[in-house]
């Protein structure tokens, strides 16, 4: 069964439109790690932000804000005034203490801003 | 740039060969870690090694085996290759032993094209 679910495949804006990517995650463990990774066209992967299971505030950096909400397994990643070097694929992980901390990675969302 | 270091960067070979990929971890990161990213399979975890132990394993090949030595370098050898193997694979290295949620710092990565 899958872990991680970024449900949408693609998403594309306009410079300056803010954008929100969702991730849902599964469970049973109740110490786990949650991660943003970000891919560019070049290819590389990119660490955003993790987050362990006891910490549900929201963060913001920059113009990323990252809201957990564990009442519905989520992990929703906001980019504000989206810029055309935001455009990549992002992908939502899953480290659990009972899988030997193991990263298990979405599907990804890529996001295309337009200028 | 992330500070872990892969090569070749590009592997072009045929099937049934035998190709070694290298990986260096950040100064100071004792785990180094191996994932395949391919178009059907996404990200994928395949092993990790924490300080020249064998420590996890994921959705790895009979015909896959990886080592990482002394000084900490790995390498992936991936052997009688078959076209599915074609694929991104990189390795990524965190301070910790992945007992804990580590953030996970990634190379660049490897292409191989198995023609």
């Amino acid at each position: 069964a899958q872990k991680v679910t970024q449900a949408q495949t693609e998403i594309s804006v306009v410079e300056k439109e803010d954008v929100t990517l969702d991730c849902v995650y599964e469970t049973r463990d109740t110490t786990y790690y949650l991660f943003w990774y970000k891919q560019p066209p070049s290819g590389e992967l990119v660490f955003l932000i993790r987050r362990n299971s006891f910490d549900e505030q929201n963060e913001i950096s920059g113009r990323y804000s990252w809201n957990f909400q564990k009442s519905t397994s989520s992990f929703n990643f906001t980019i504000t005034a989206s810029q055309v070097v935001d455009s990549a694929v992002y992908f939502c992980a899953l480290s659990e203490v009972n899988n030997d901390y193991k990263l298990s990675f979405g599907a990804g969302t890529t996001v295309t801003v337009r200028a | 740039d992330s500070g872990v270091t892969q090569t070749p960067k590009h592997l072009i070979t045929a099937t049934g060969q035998r190709v070694t990929l290298r990986c260096s971890p950040r100064s100071g990161d004792l785990s180094v870690y191996w994932y395949q990213q391919s178009l059907d399979q996404g990200l994928q975890f395949l092993i990790q090694y924490y300080n020249g132990e064998e420590r996890a394993k994921g959705n790895i090949l009979e015909r896959f085996s990886a080592q990482q030595f002394p000084d900490l370098h790995s390498e992936l050898n991936l052997s009688s290759l078959e076209l599915g193997d074609s694929a991104l694979y990189f390795c990524a290295s965190s301070v910790g032993g992945g007992t804990s949620g580590n953030e996970q710092f990634f190379g660049p990565g490897t292409r191989l094209t198995v023609l």
